[in-house]
């Protein structure tokens, strides 16, 4: 149980371009949902946590209009970066909490996202 | 504020020696959650454990084994009898229910197993 999944895996586009990665809890409803990044060789760094129905809340330094996220139900959140750049180009992980384990979160396989 | 440290960014070990990663956290909360990931190249998270602060008990799950210290703020986690396939980057985290249970992991130590 507690899977989480995203799409694409992979994905390479065009600076300029906007690109939109899912994430799905596949067996169980997410109440809250988080977006890291990770650059080579380096940590995980949280961007964002999003509560269904509601607005992300963004950590220090984002830009909320750069990396939209909506998470529209409980099983469905997304990330759009808007007009993307080559220093956008890292890997971006989502994680899921559901109601019954507050201190725990699923991790997805992670987004390597290349921008040319 | 949370605070994780790995002290050590690379360990490179010989097949079958084992190996120990270190890993020391900061809070002010009395009650948190320990976990350790483990990351391949593929990149995804493997979650290892979890440990909330009132559960000092070590732990052993095969070859691996954790330490869990209050008194030094550690919780330290070693690998017996190293394989090349625990070859990764290991990530040391804390959360605490003041901090609405947001994950801070640590810098990571990438652990490198030579046959």
């Amino acid at each position: 149980g507690a899977v989480v999944s995203q799409h694409p895996s992979r994905v390479i586009c065009k600076s300029g371009t906007s690109v939109k990665i899912e994430c799905r809890s596949l067996d169980f409803q997410a109440t809250t949902m988080f977006w890291y990044r990770q650059f080579p060789k380096q940590s995980l760094m949280l961007m964002a946590t999003s509560n269904e129905g509601s607005k992300a809340t963004y950590e220090q330094g984002v830009e909320k209009d750069k990396f939209l996220i909506n998470h529209a139900s409980l099983t469905l959140s997304t990330l759009t970066v808007t007009s993307a750049h080559p220093e956008d180009s890292s890997f971006y992980i989502c994680s899921a909490r559901g109601g019954w384990a507050d201190n725990e979160q699923f991790f997805g396989p992670g987004t390597r996202l290349t921008v040319l | 504020a949370q605070k994780v440290t790995q002290a050590q960014t690379e360990i490179s070990v010989v097949e079958k020696e084992d190996v120990t990663l270190d890993c020391v956290y900061e809070t002010r909360d009395t009650t948190y959650y320990l976990f350790w990931y483990k990351q391949p190249p593929s990149g995804e998270l493997v979650f290892l454990i979890r440990r909330n602060s009132f559960d000092e008990q070590n732990e052993i799950s095969g070859r691996y084994s954790w330490n869990f210290q209050k008194s030094t703020s550690s919780f330290n986690f070693t690998i017996t009898a190293s394989q090349v396939v625990d070859s990764a980057v290991y990530f040391c985290a804390l959360s605490t229910n003041n901090a609405g249970n947001m994950l801070t992991f640590g810098g990571g130590t990438r652990l490198m197993v030579k046959p």
